[in-house]
């Protein structure tokens, strides 16, 4: 079975300055996607990146990007230029071709003004 | 944009009452899903649904049921609600076939409390 693990239950940063969030992953699979979602305080849960496995260029979204590594199973997210509004929790998501997301337990970041 | 909502935000039962969740999005999702979220241990599927009246069991159905008679309603059911089903409640939607569910689109979430 596929296992997502997040090994930083909470983290903070400093406005303007750049975190890294850690996710790595357990599959045989050869092609699946990875996720980072993104969860404001009372707020919906929103997709922020993704990464197809079998892509070798790293995905990014404006402030967002990932460091995919395929042979270490490990996608980390980086956030730059952290604003007050990325204080979220943030979940790492793996998907195969079922119905199914697997995602962590995520991680809860701080941004400290 | 994507609409999914969910019917209340907060809720607050006894043991043993029948709850019933509902949620409803309004892009056409074939797709629709019910996750339980509990601190430390992320978001974990209850059920999930890919056309009307089809429904399949995710990784944590005990003590729950779901229903789906129309396309952009999908409820959660707790037949006789128990303390330890205090928790978020998420449902969400994609488009069809399991492609769809690179995209999954989040409700804000039922924060329900058994008493």
């Amino acid at each position: 079975a596929q296992t997502v693990t997040q090994s930083q239950p909470e983290m903070s940063v400093q406005e303007a300055e750049t975190v890294t969030l850690s996710c790595t992953y357990d599959t045989s699979e050869s092609d699946y996607y990875l996720f980072w979602y993104k969860q404001p305080p009372s707020r919906q849960m929103i997709l922020v990146i993704r990464q197809e496995a079998y892509k070798q260029q790293n995905a990014t979204e404006n402030r967002f990007s990932v460091n995919f590594q395929k042979a270490a199973k490990s996608f980390s997210l980086k956030i730059s230029d952290s604003q007050l509004g990325d204080a979220a929790m943030y979940f790492c998501a793996y998907w195969a071709g079922s119905y199914q997301l697997t995602f962590g337990k995520g991680t809860k970041l701080s941004v400290i003004p | 944009d994507v609409k999914v909502t969910q019917s209340s935000r907060y809720l607050v039962k006894r043991t043993g009452e029948k709850v019933f969740l509902e949620c409803v999005q309004d892009m056409d999702h074939e797709n629709m899903f019910w996750y339980r979220q509990d601190p430390g241990l992320g978001l974990r599927l209850i059920y999930f649904s890919y056309d009307v009246k089809m429904k399949e069991k995710g990784d944590i159905p005990e003590g729950y049921s779901v229903s789906r008679e129309k396309k952009e309603r999908f409820s959660l059911i707790l037949e006789s609600a128990s303390t330890n089903q205090t928790s978020m409640y998420l449902c969400a939607s994609s488009s069809p076939g399991t492609s769809g569910i690179r995209e999954q689109f989040f409700g804000p979430g039922t924060r329900l409390t058994v008493l």
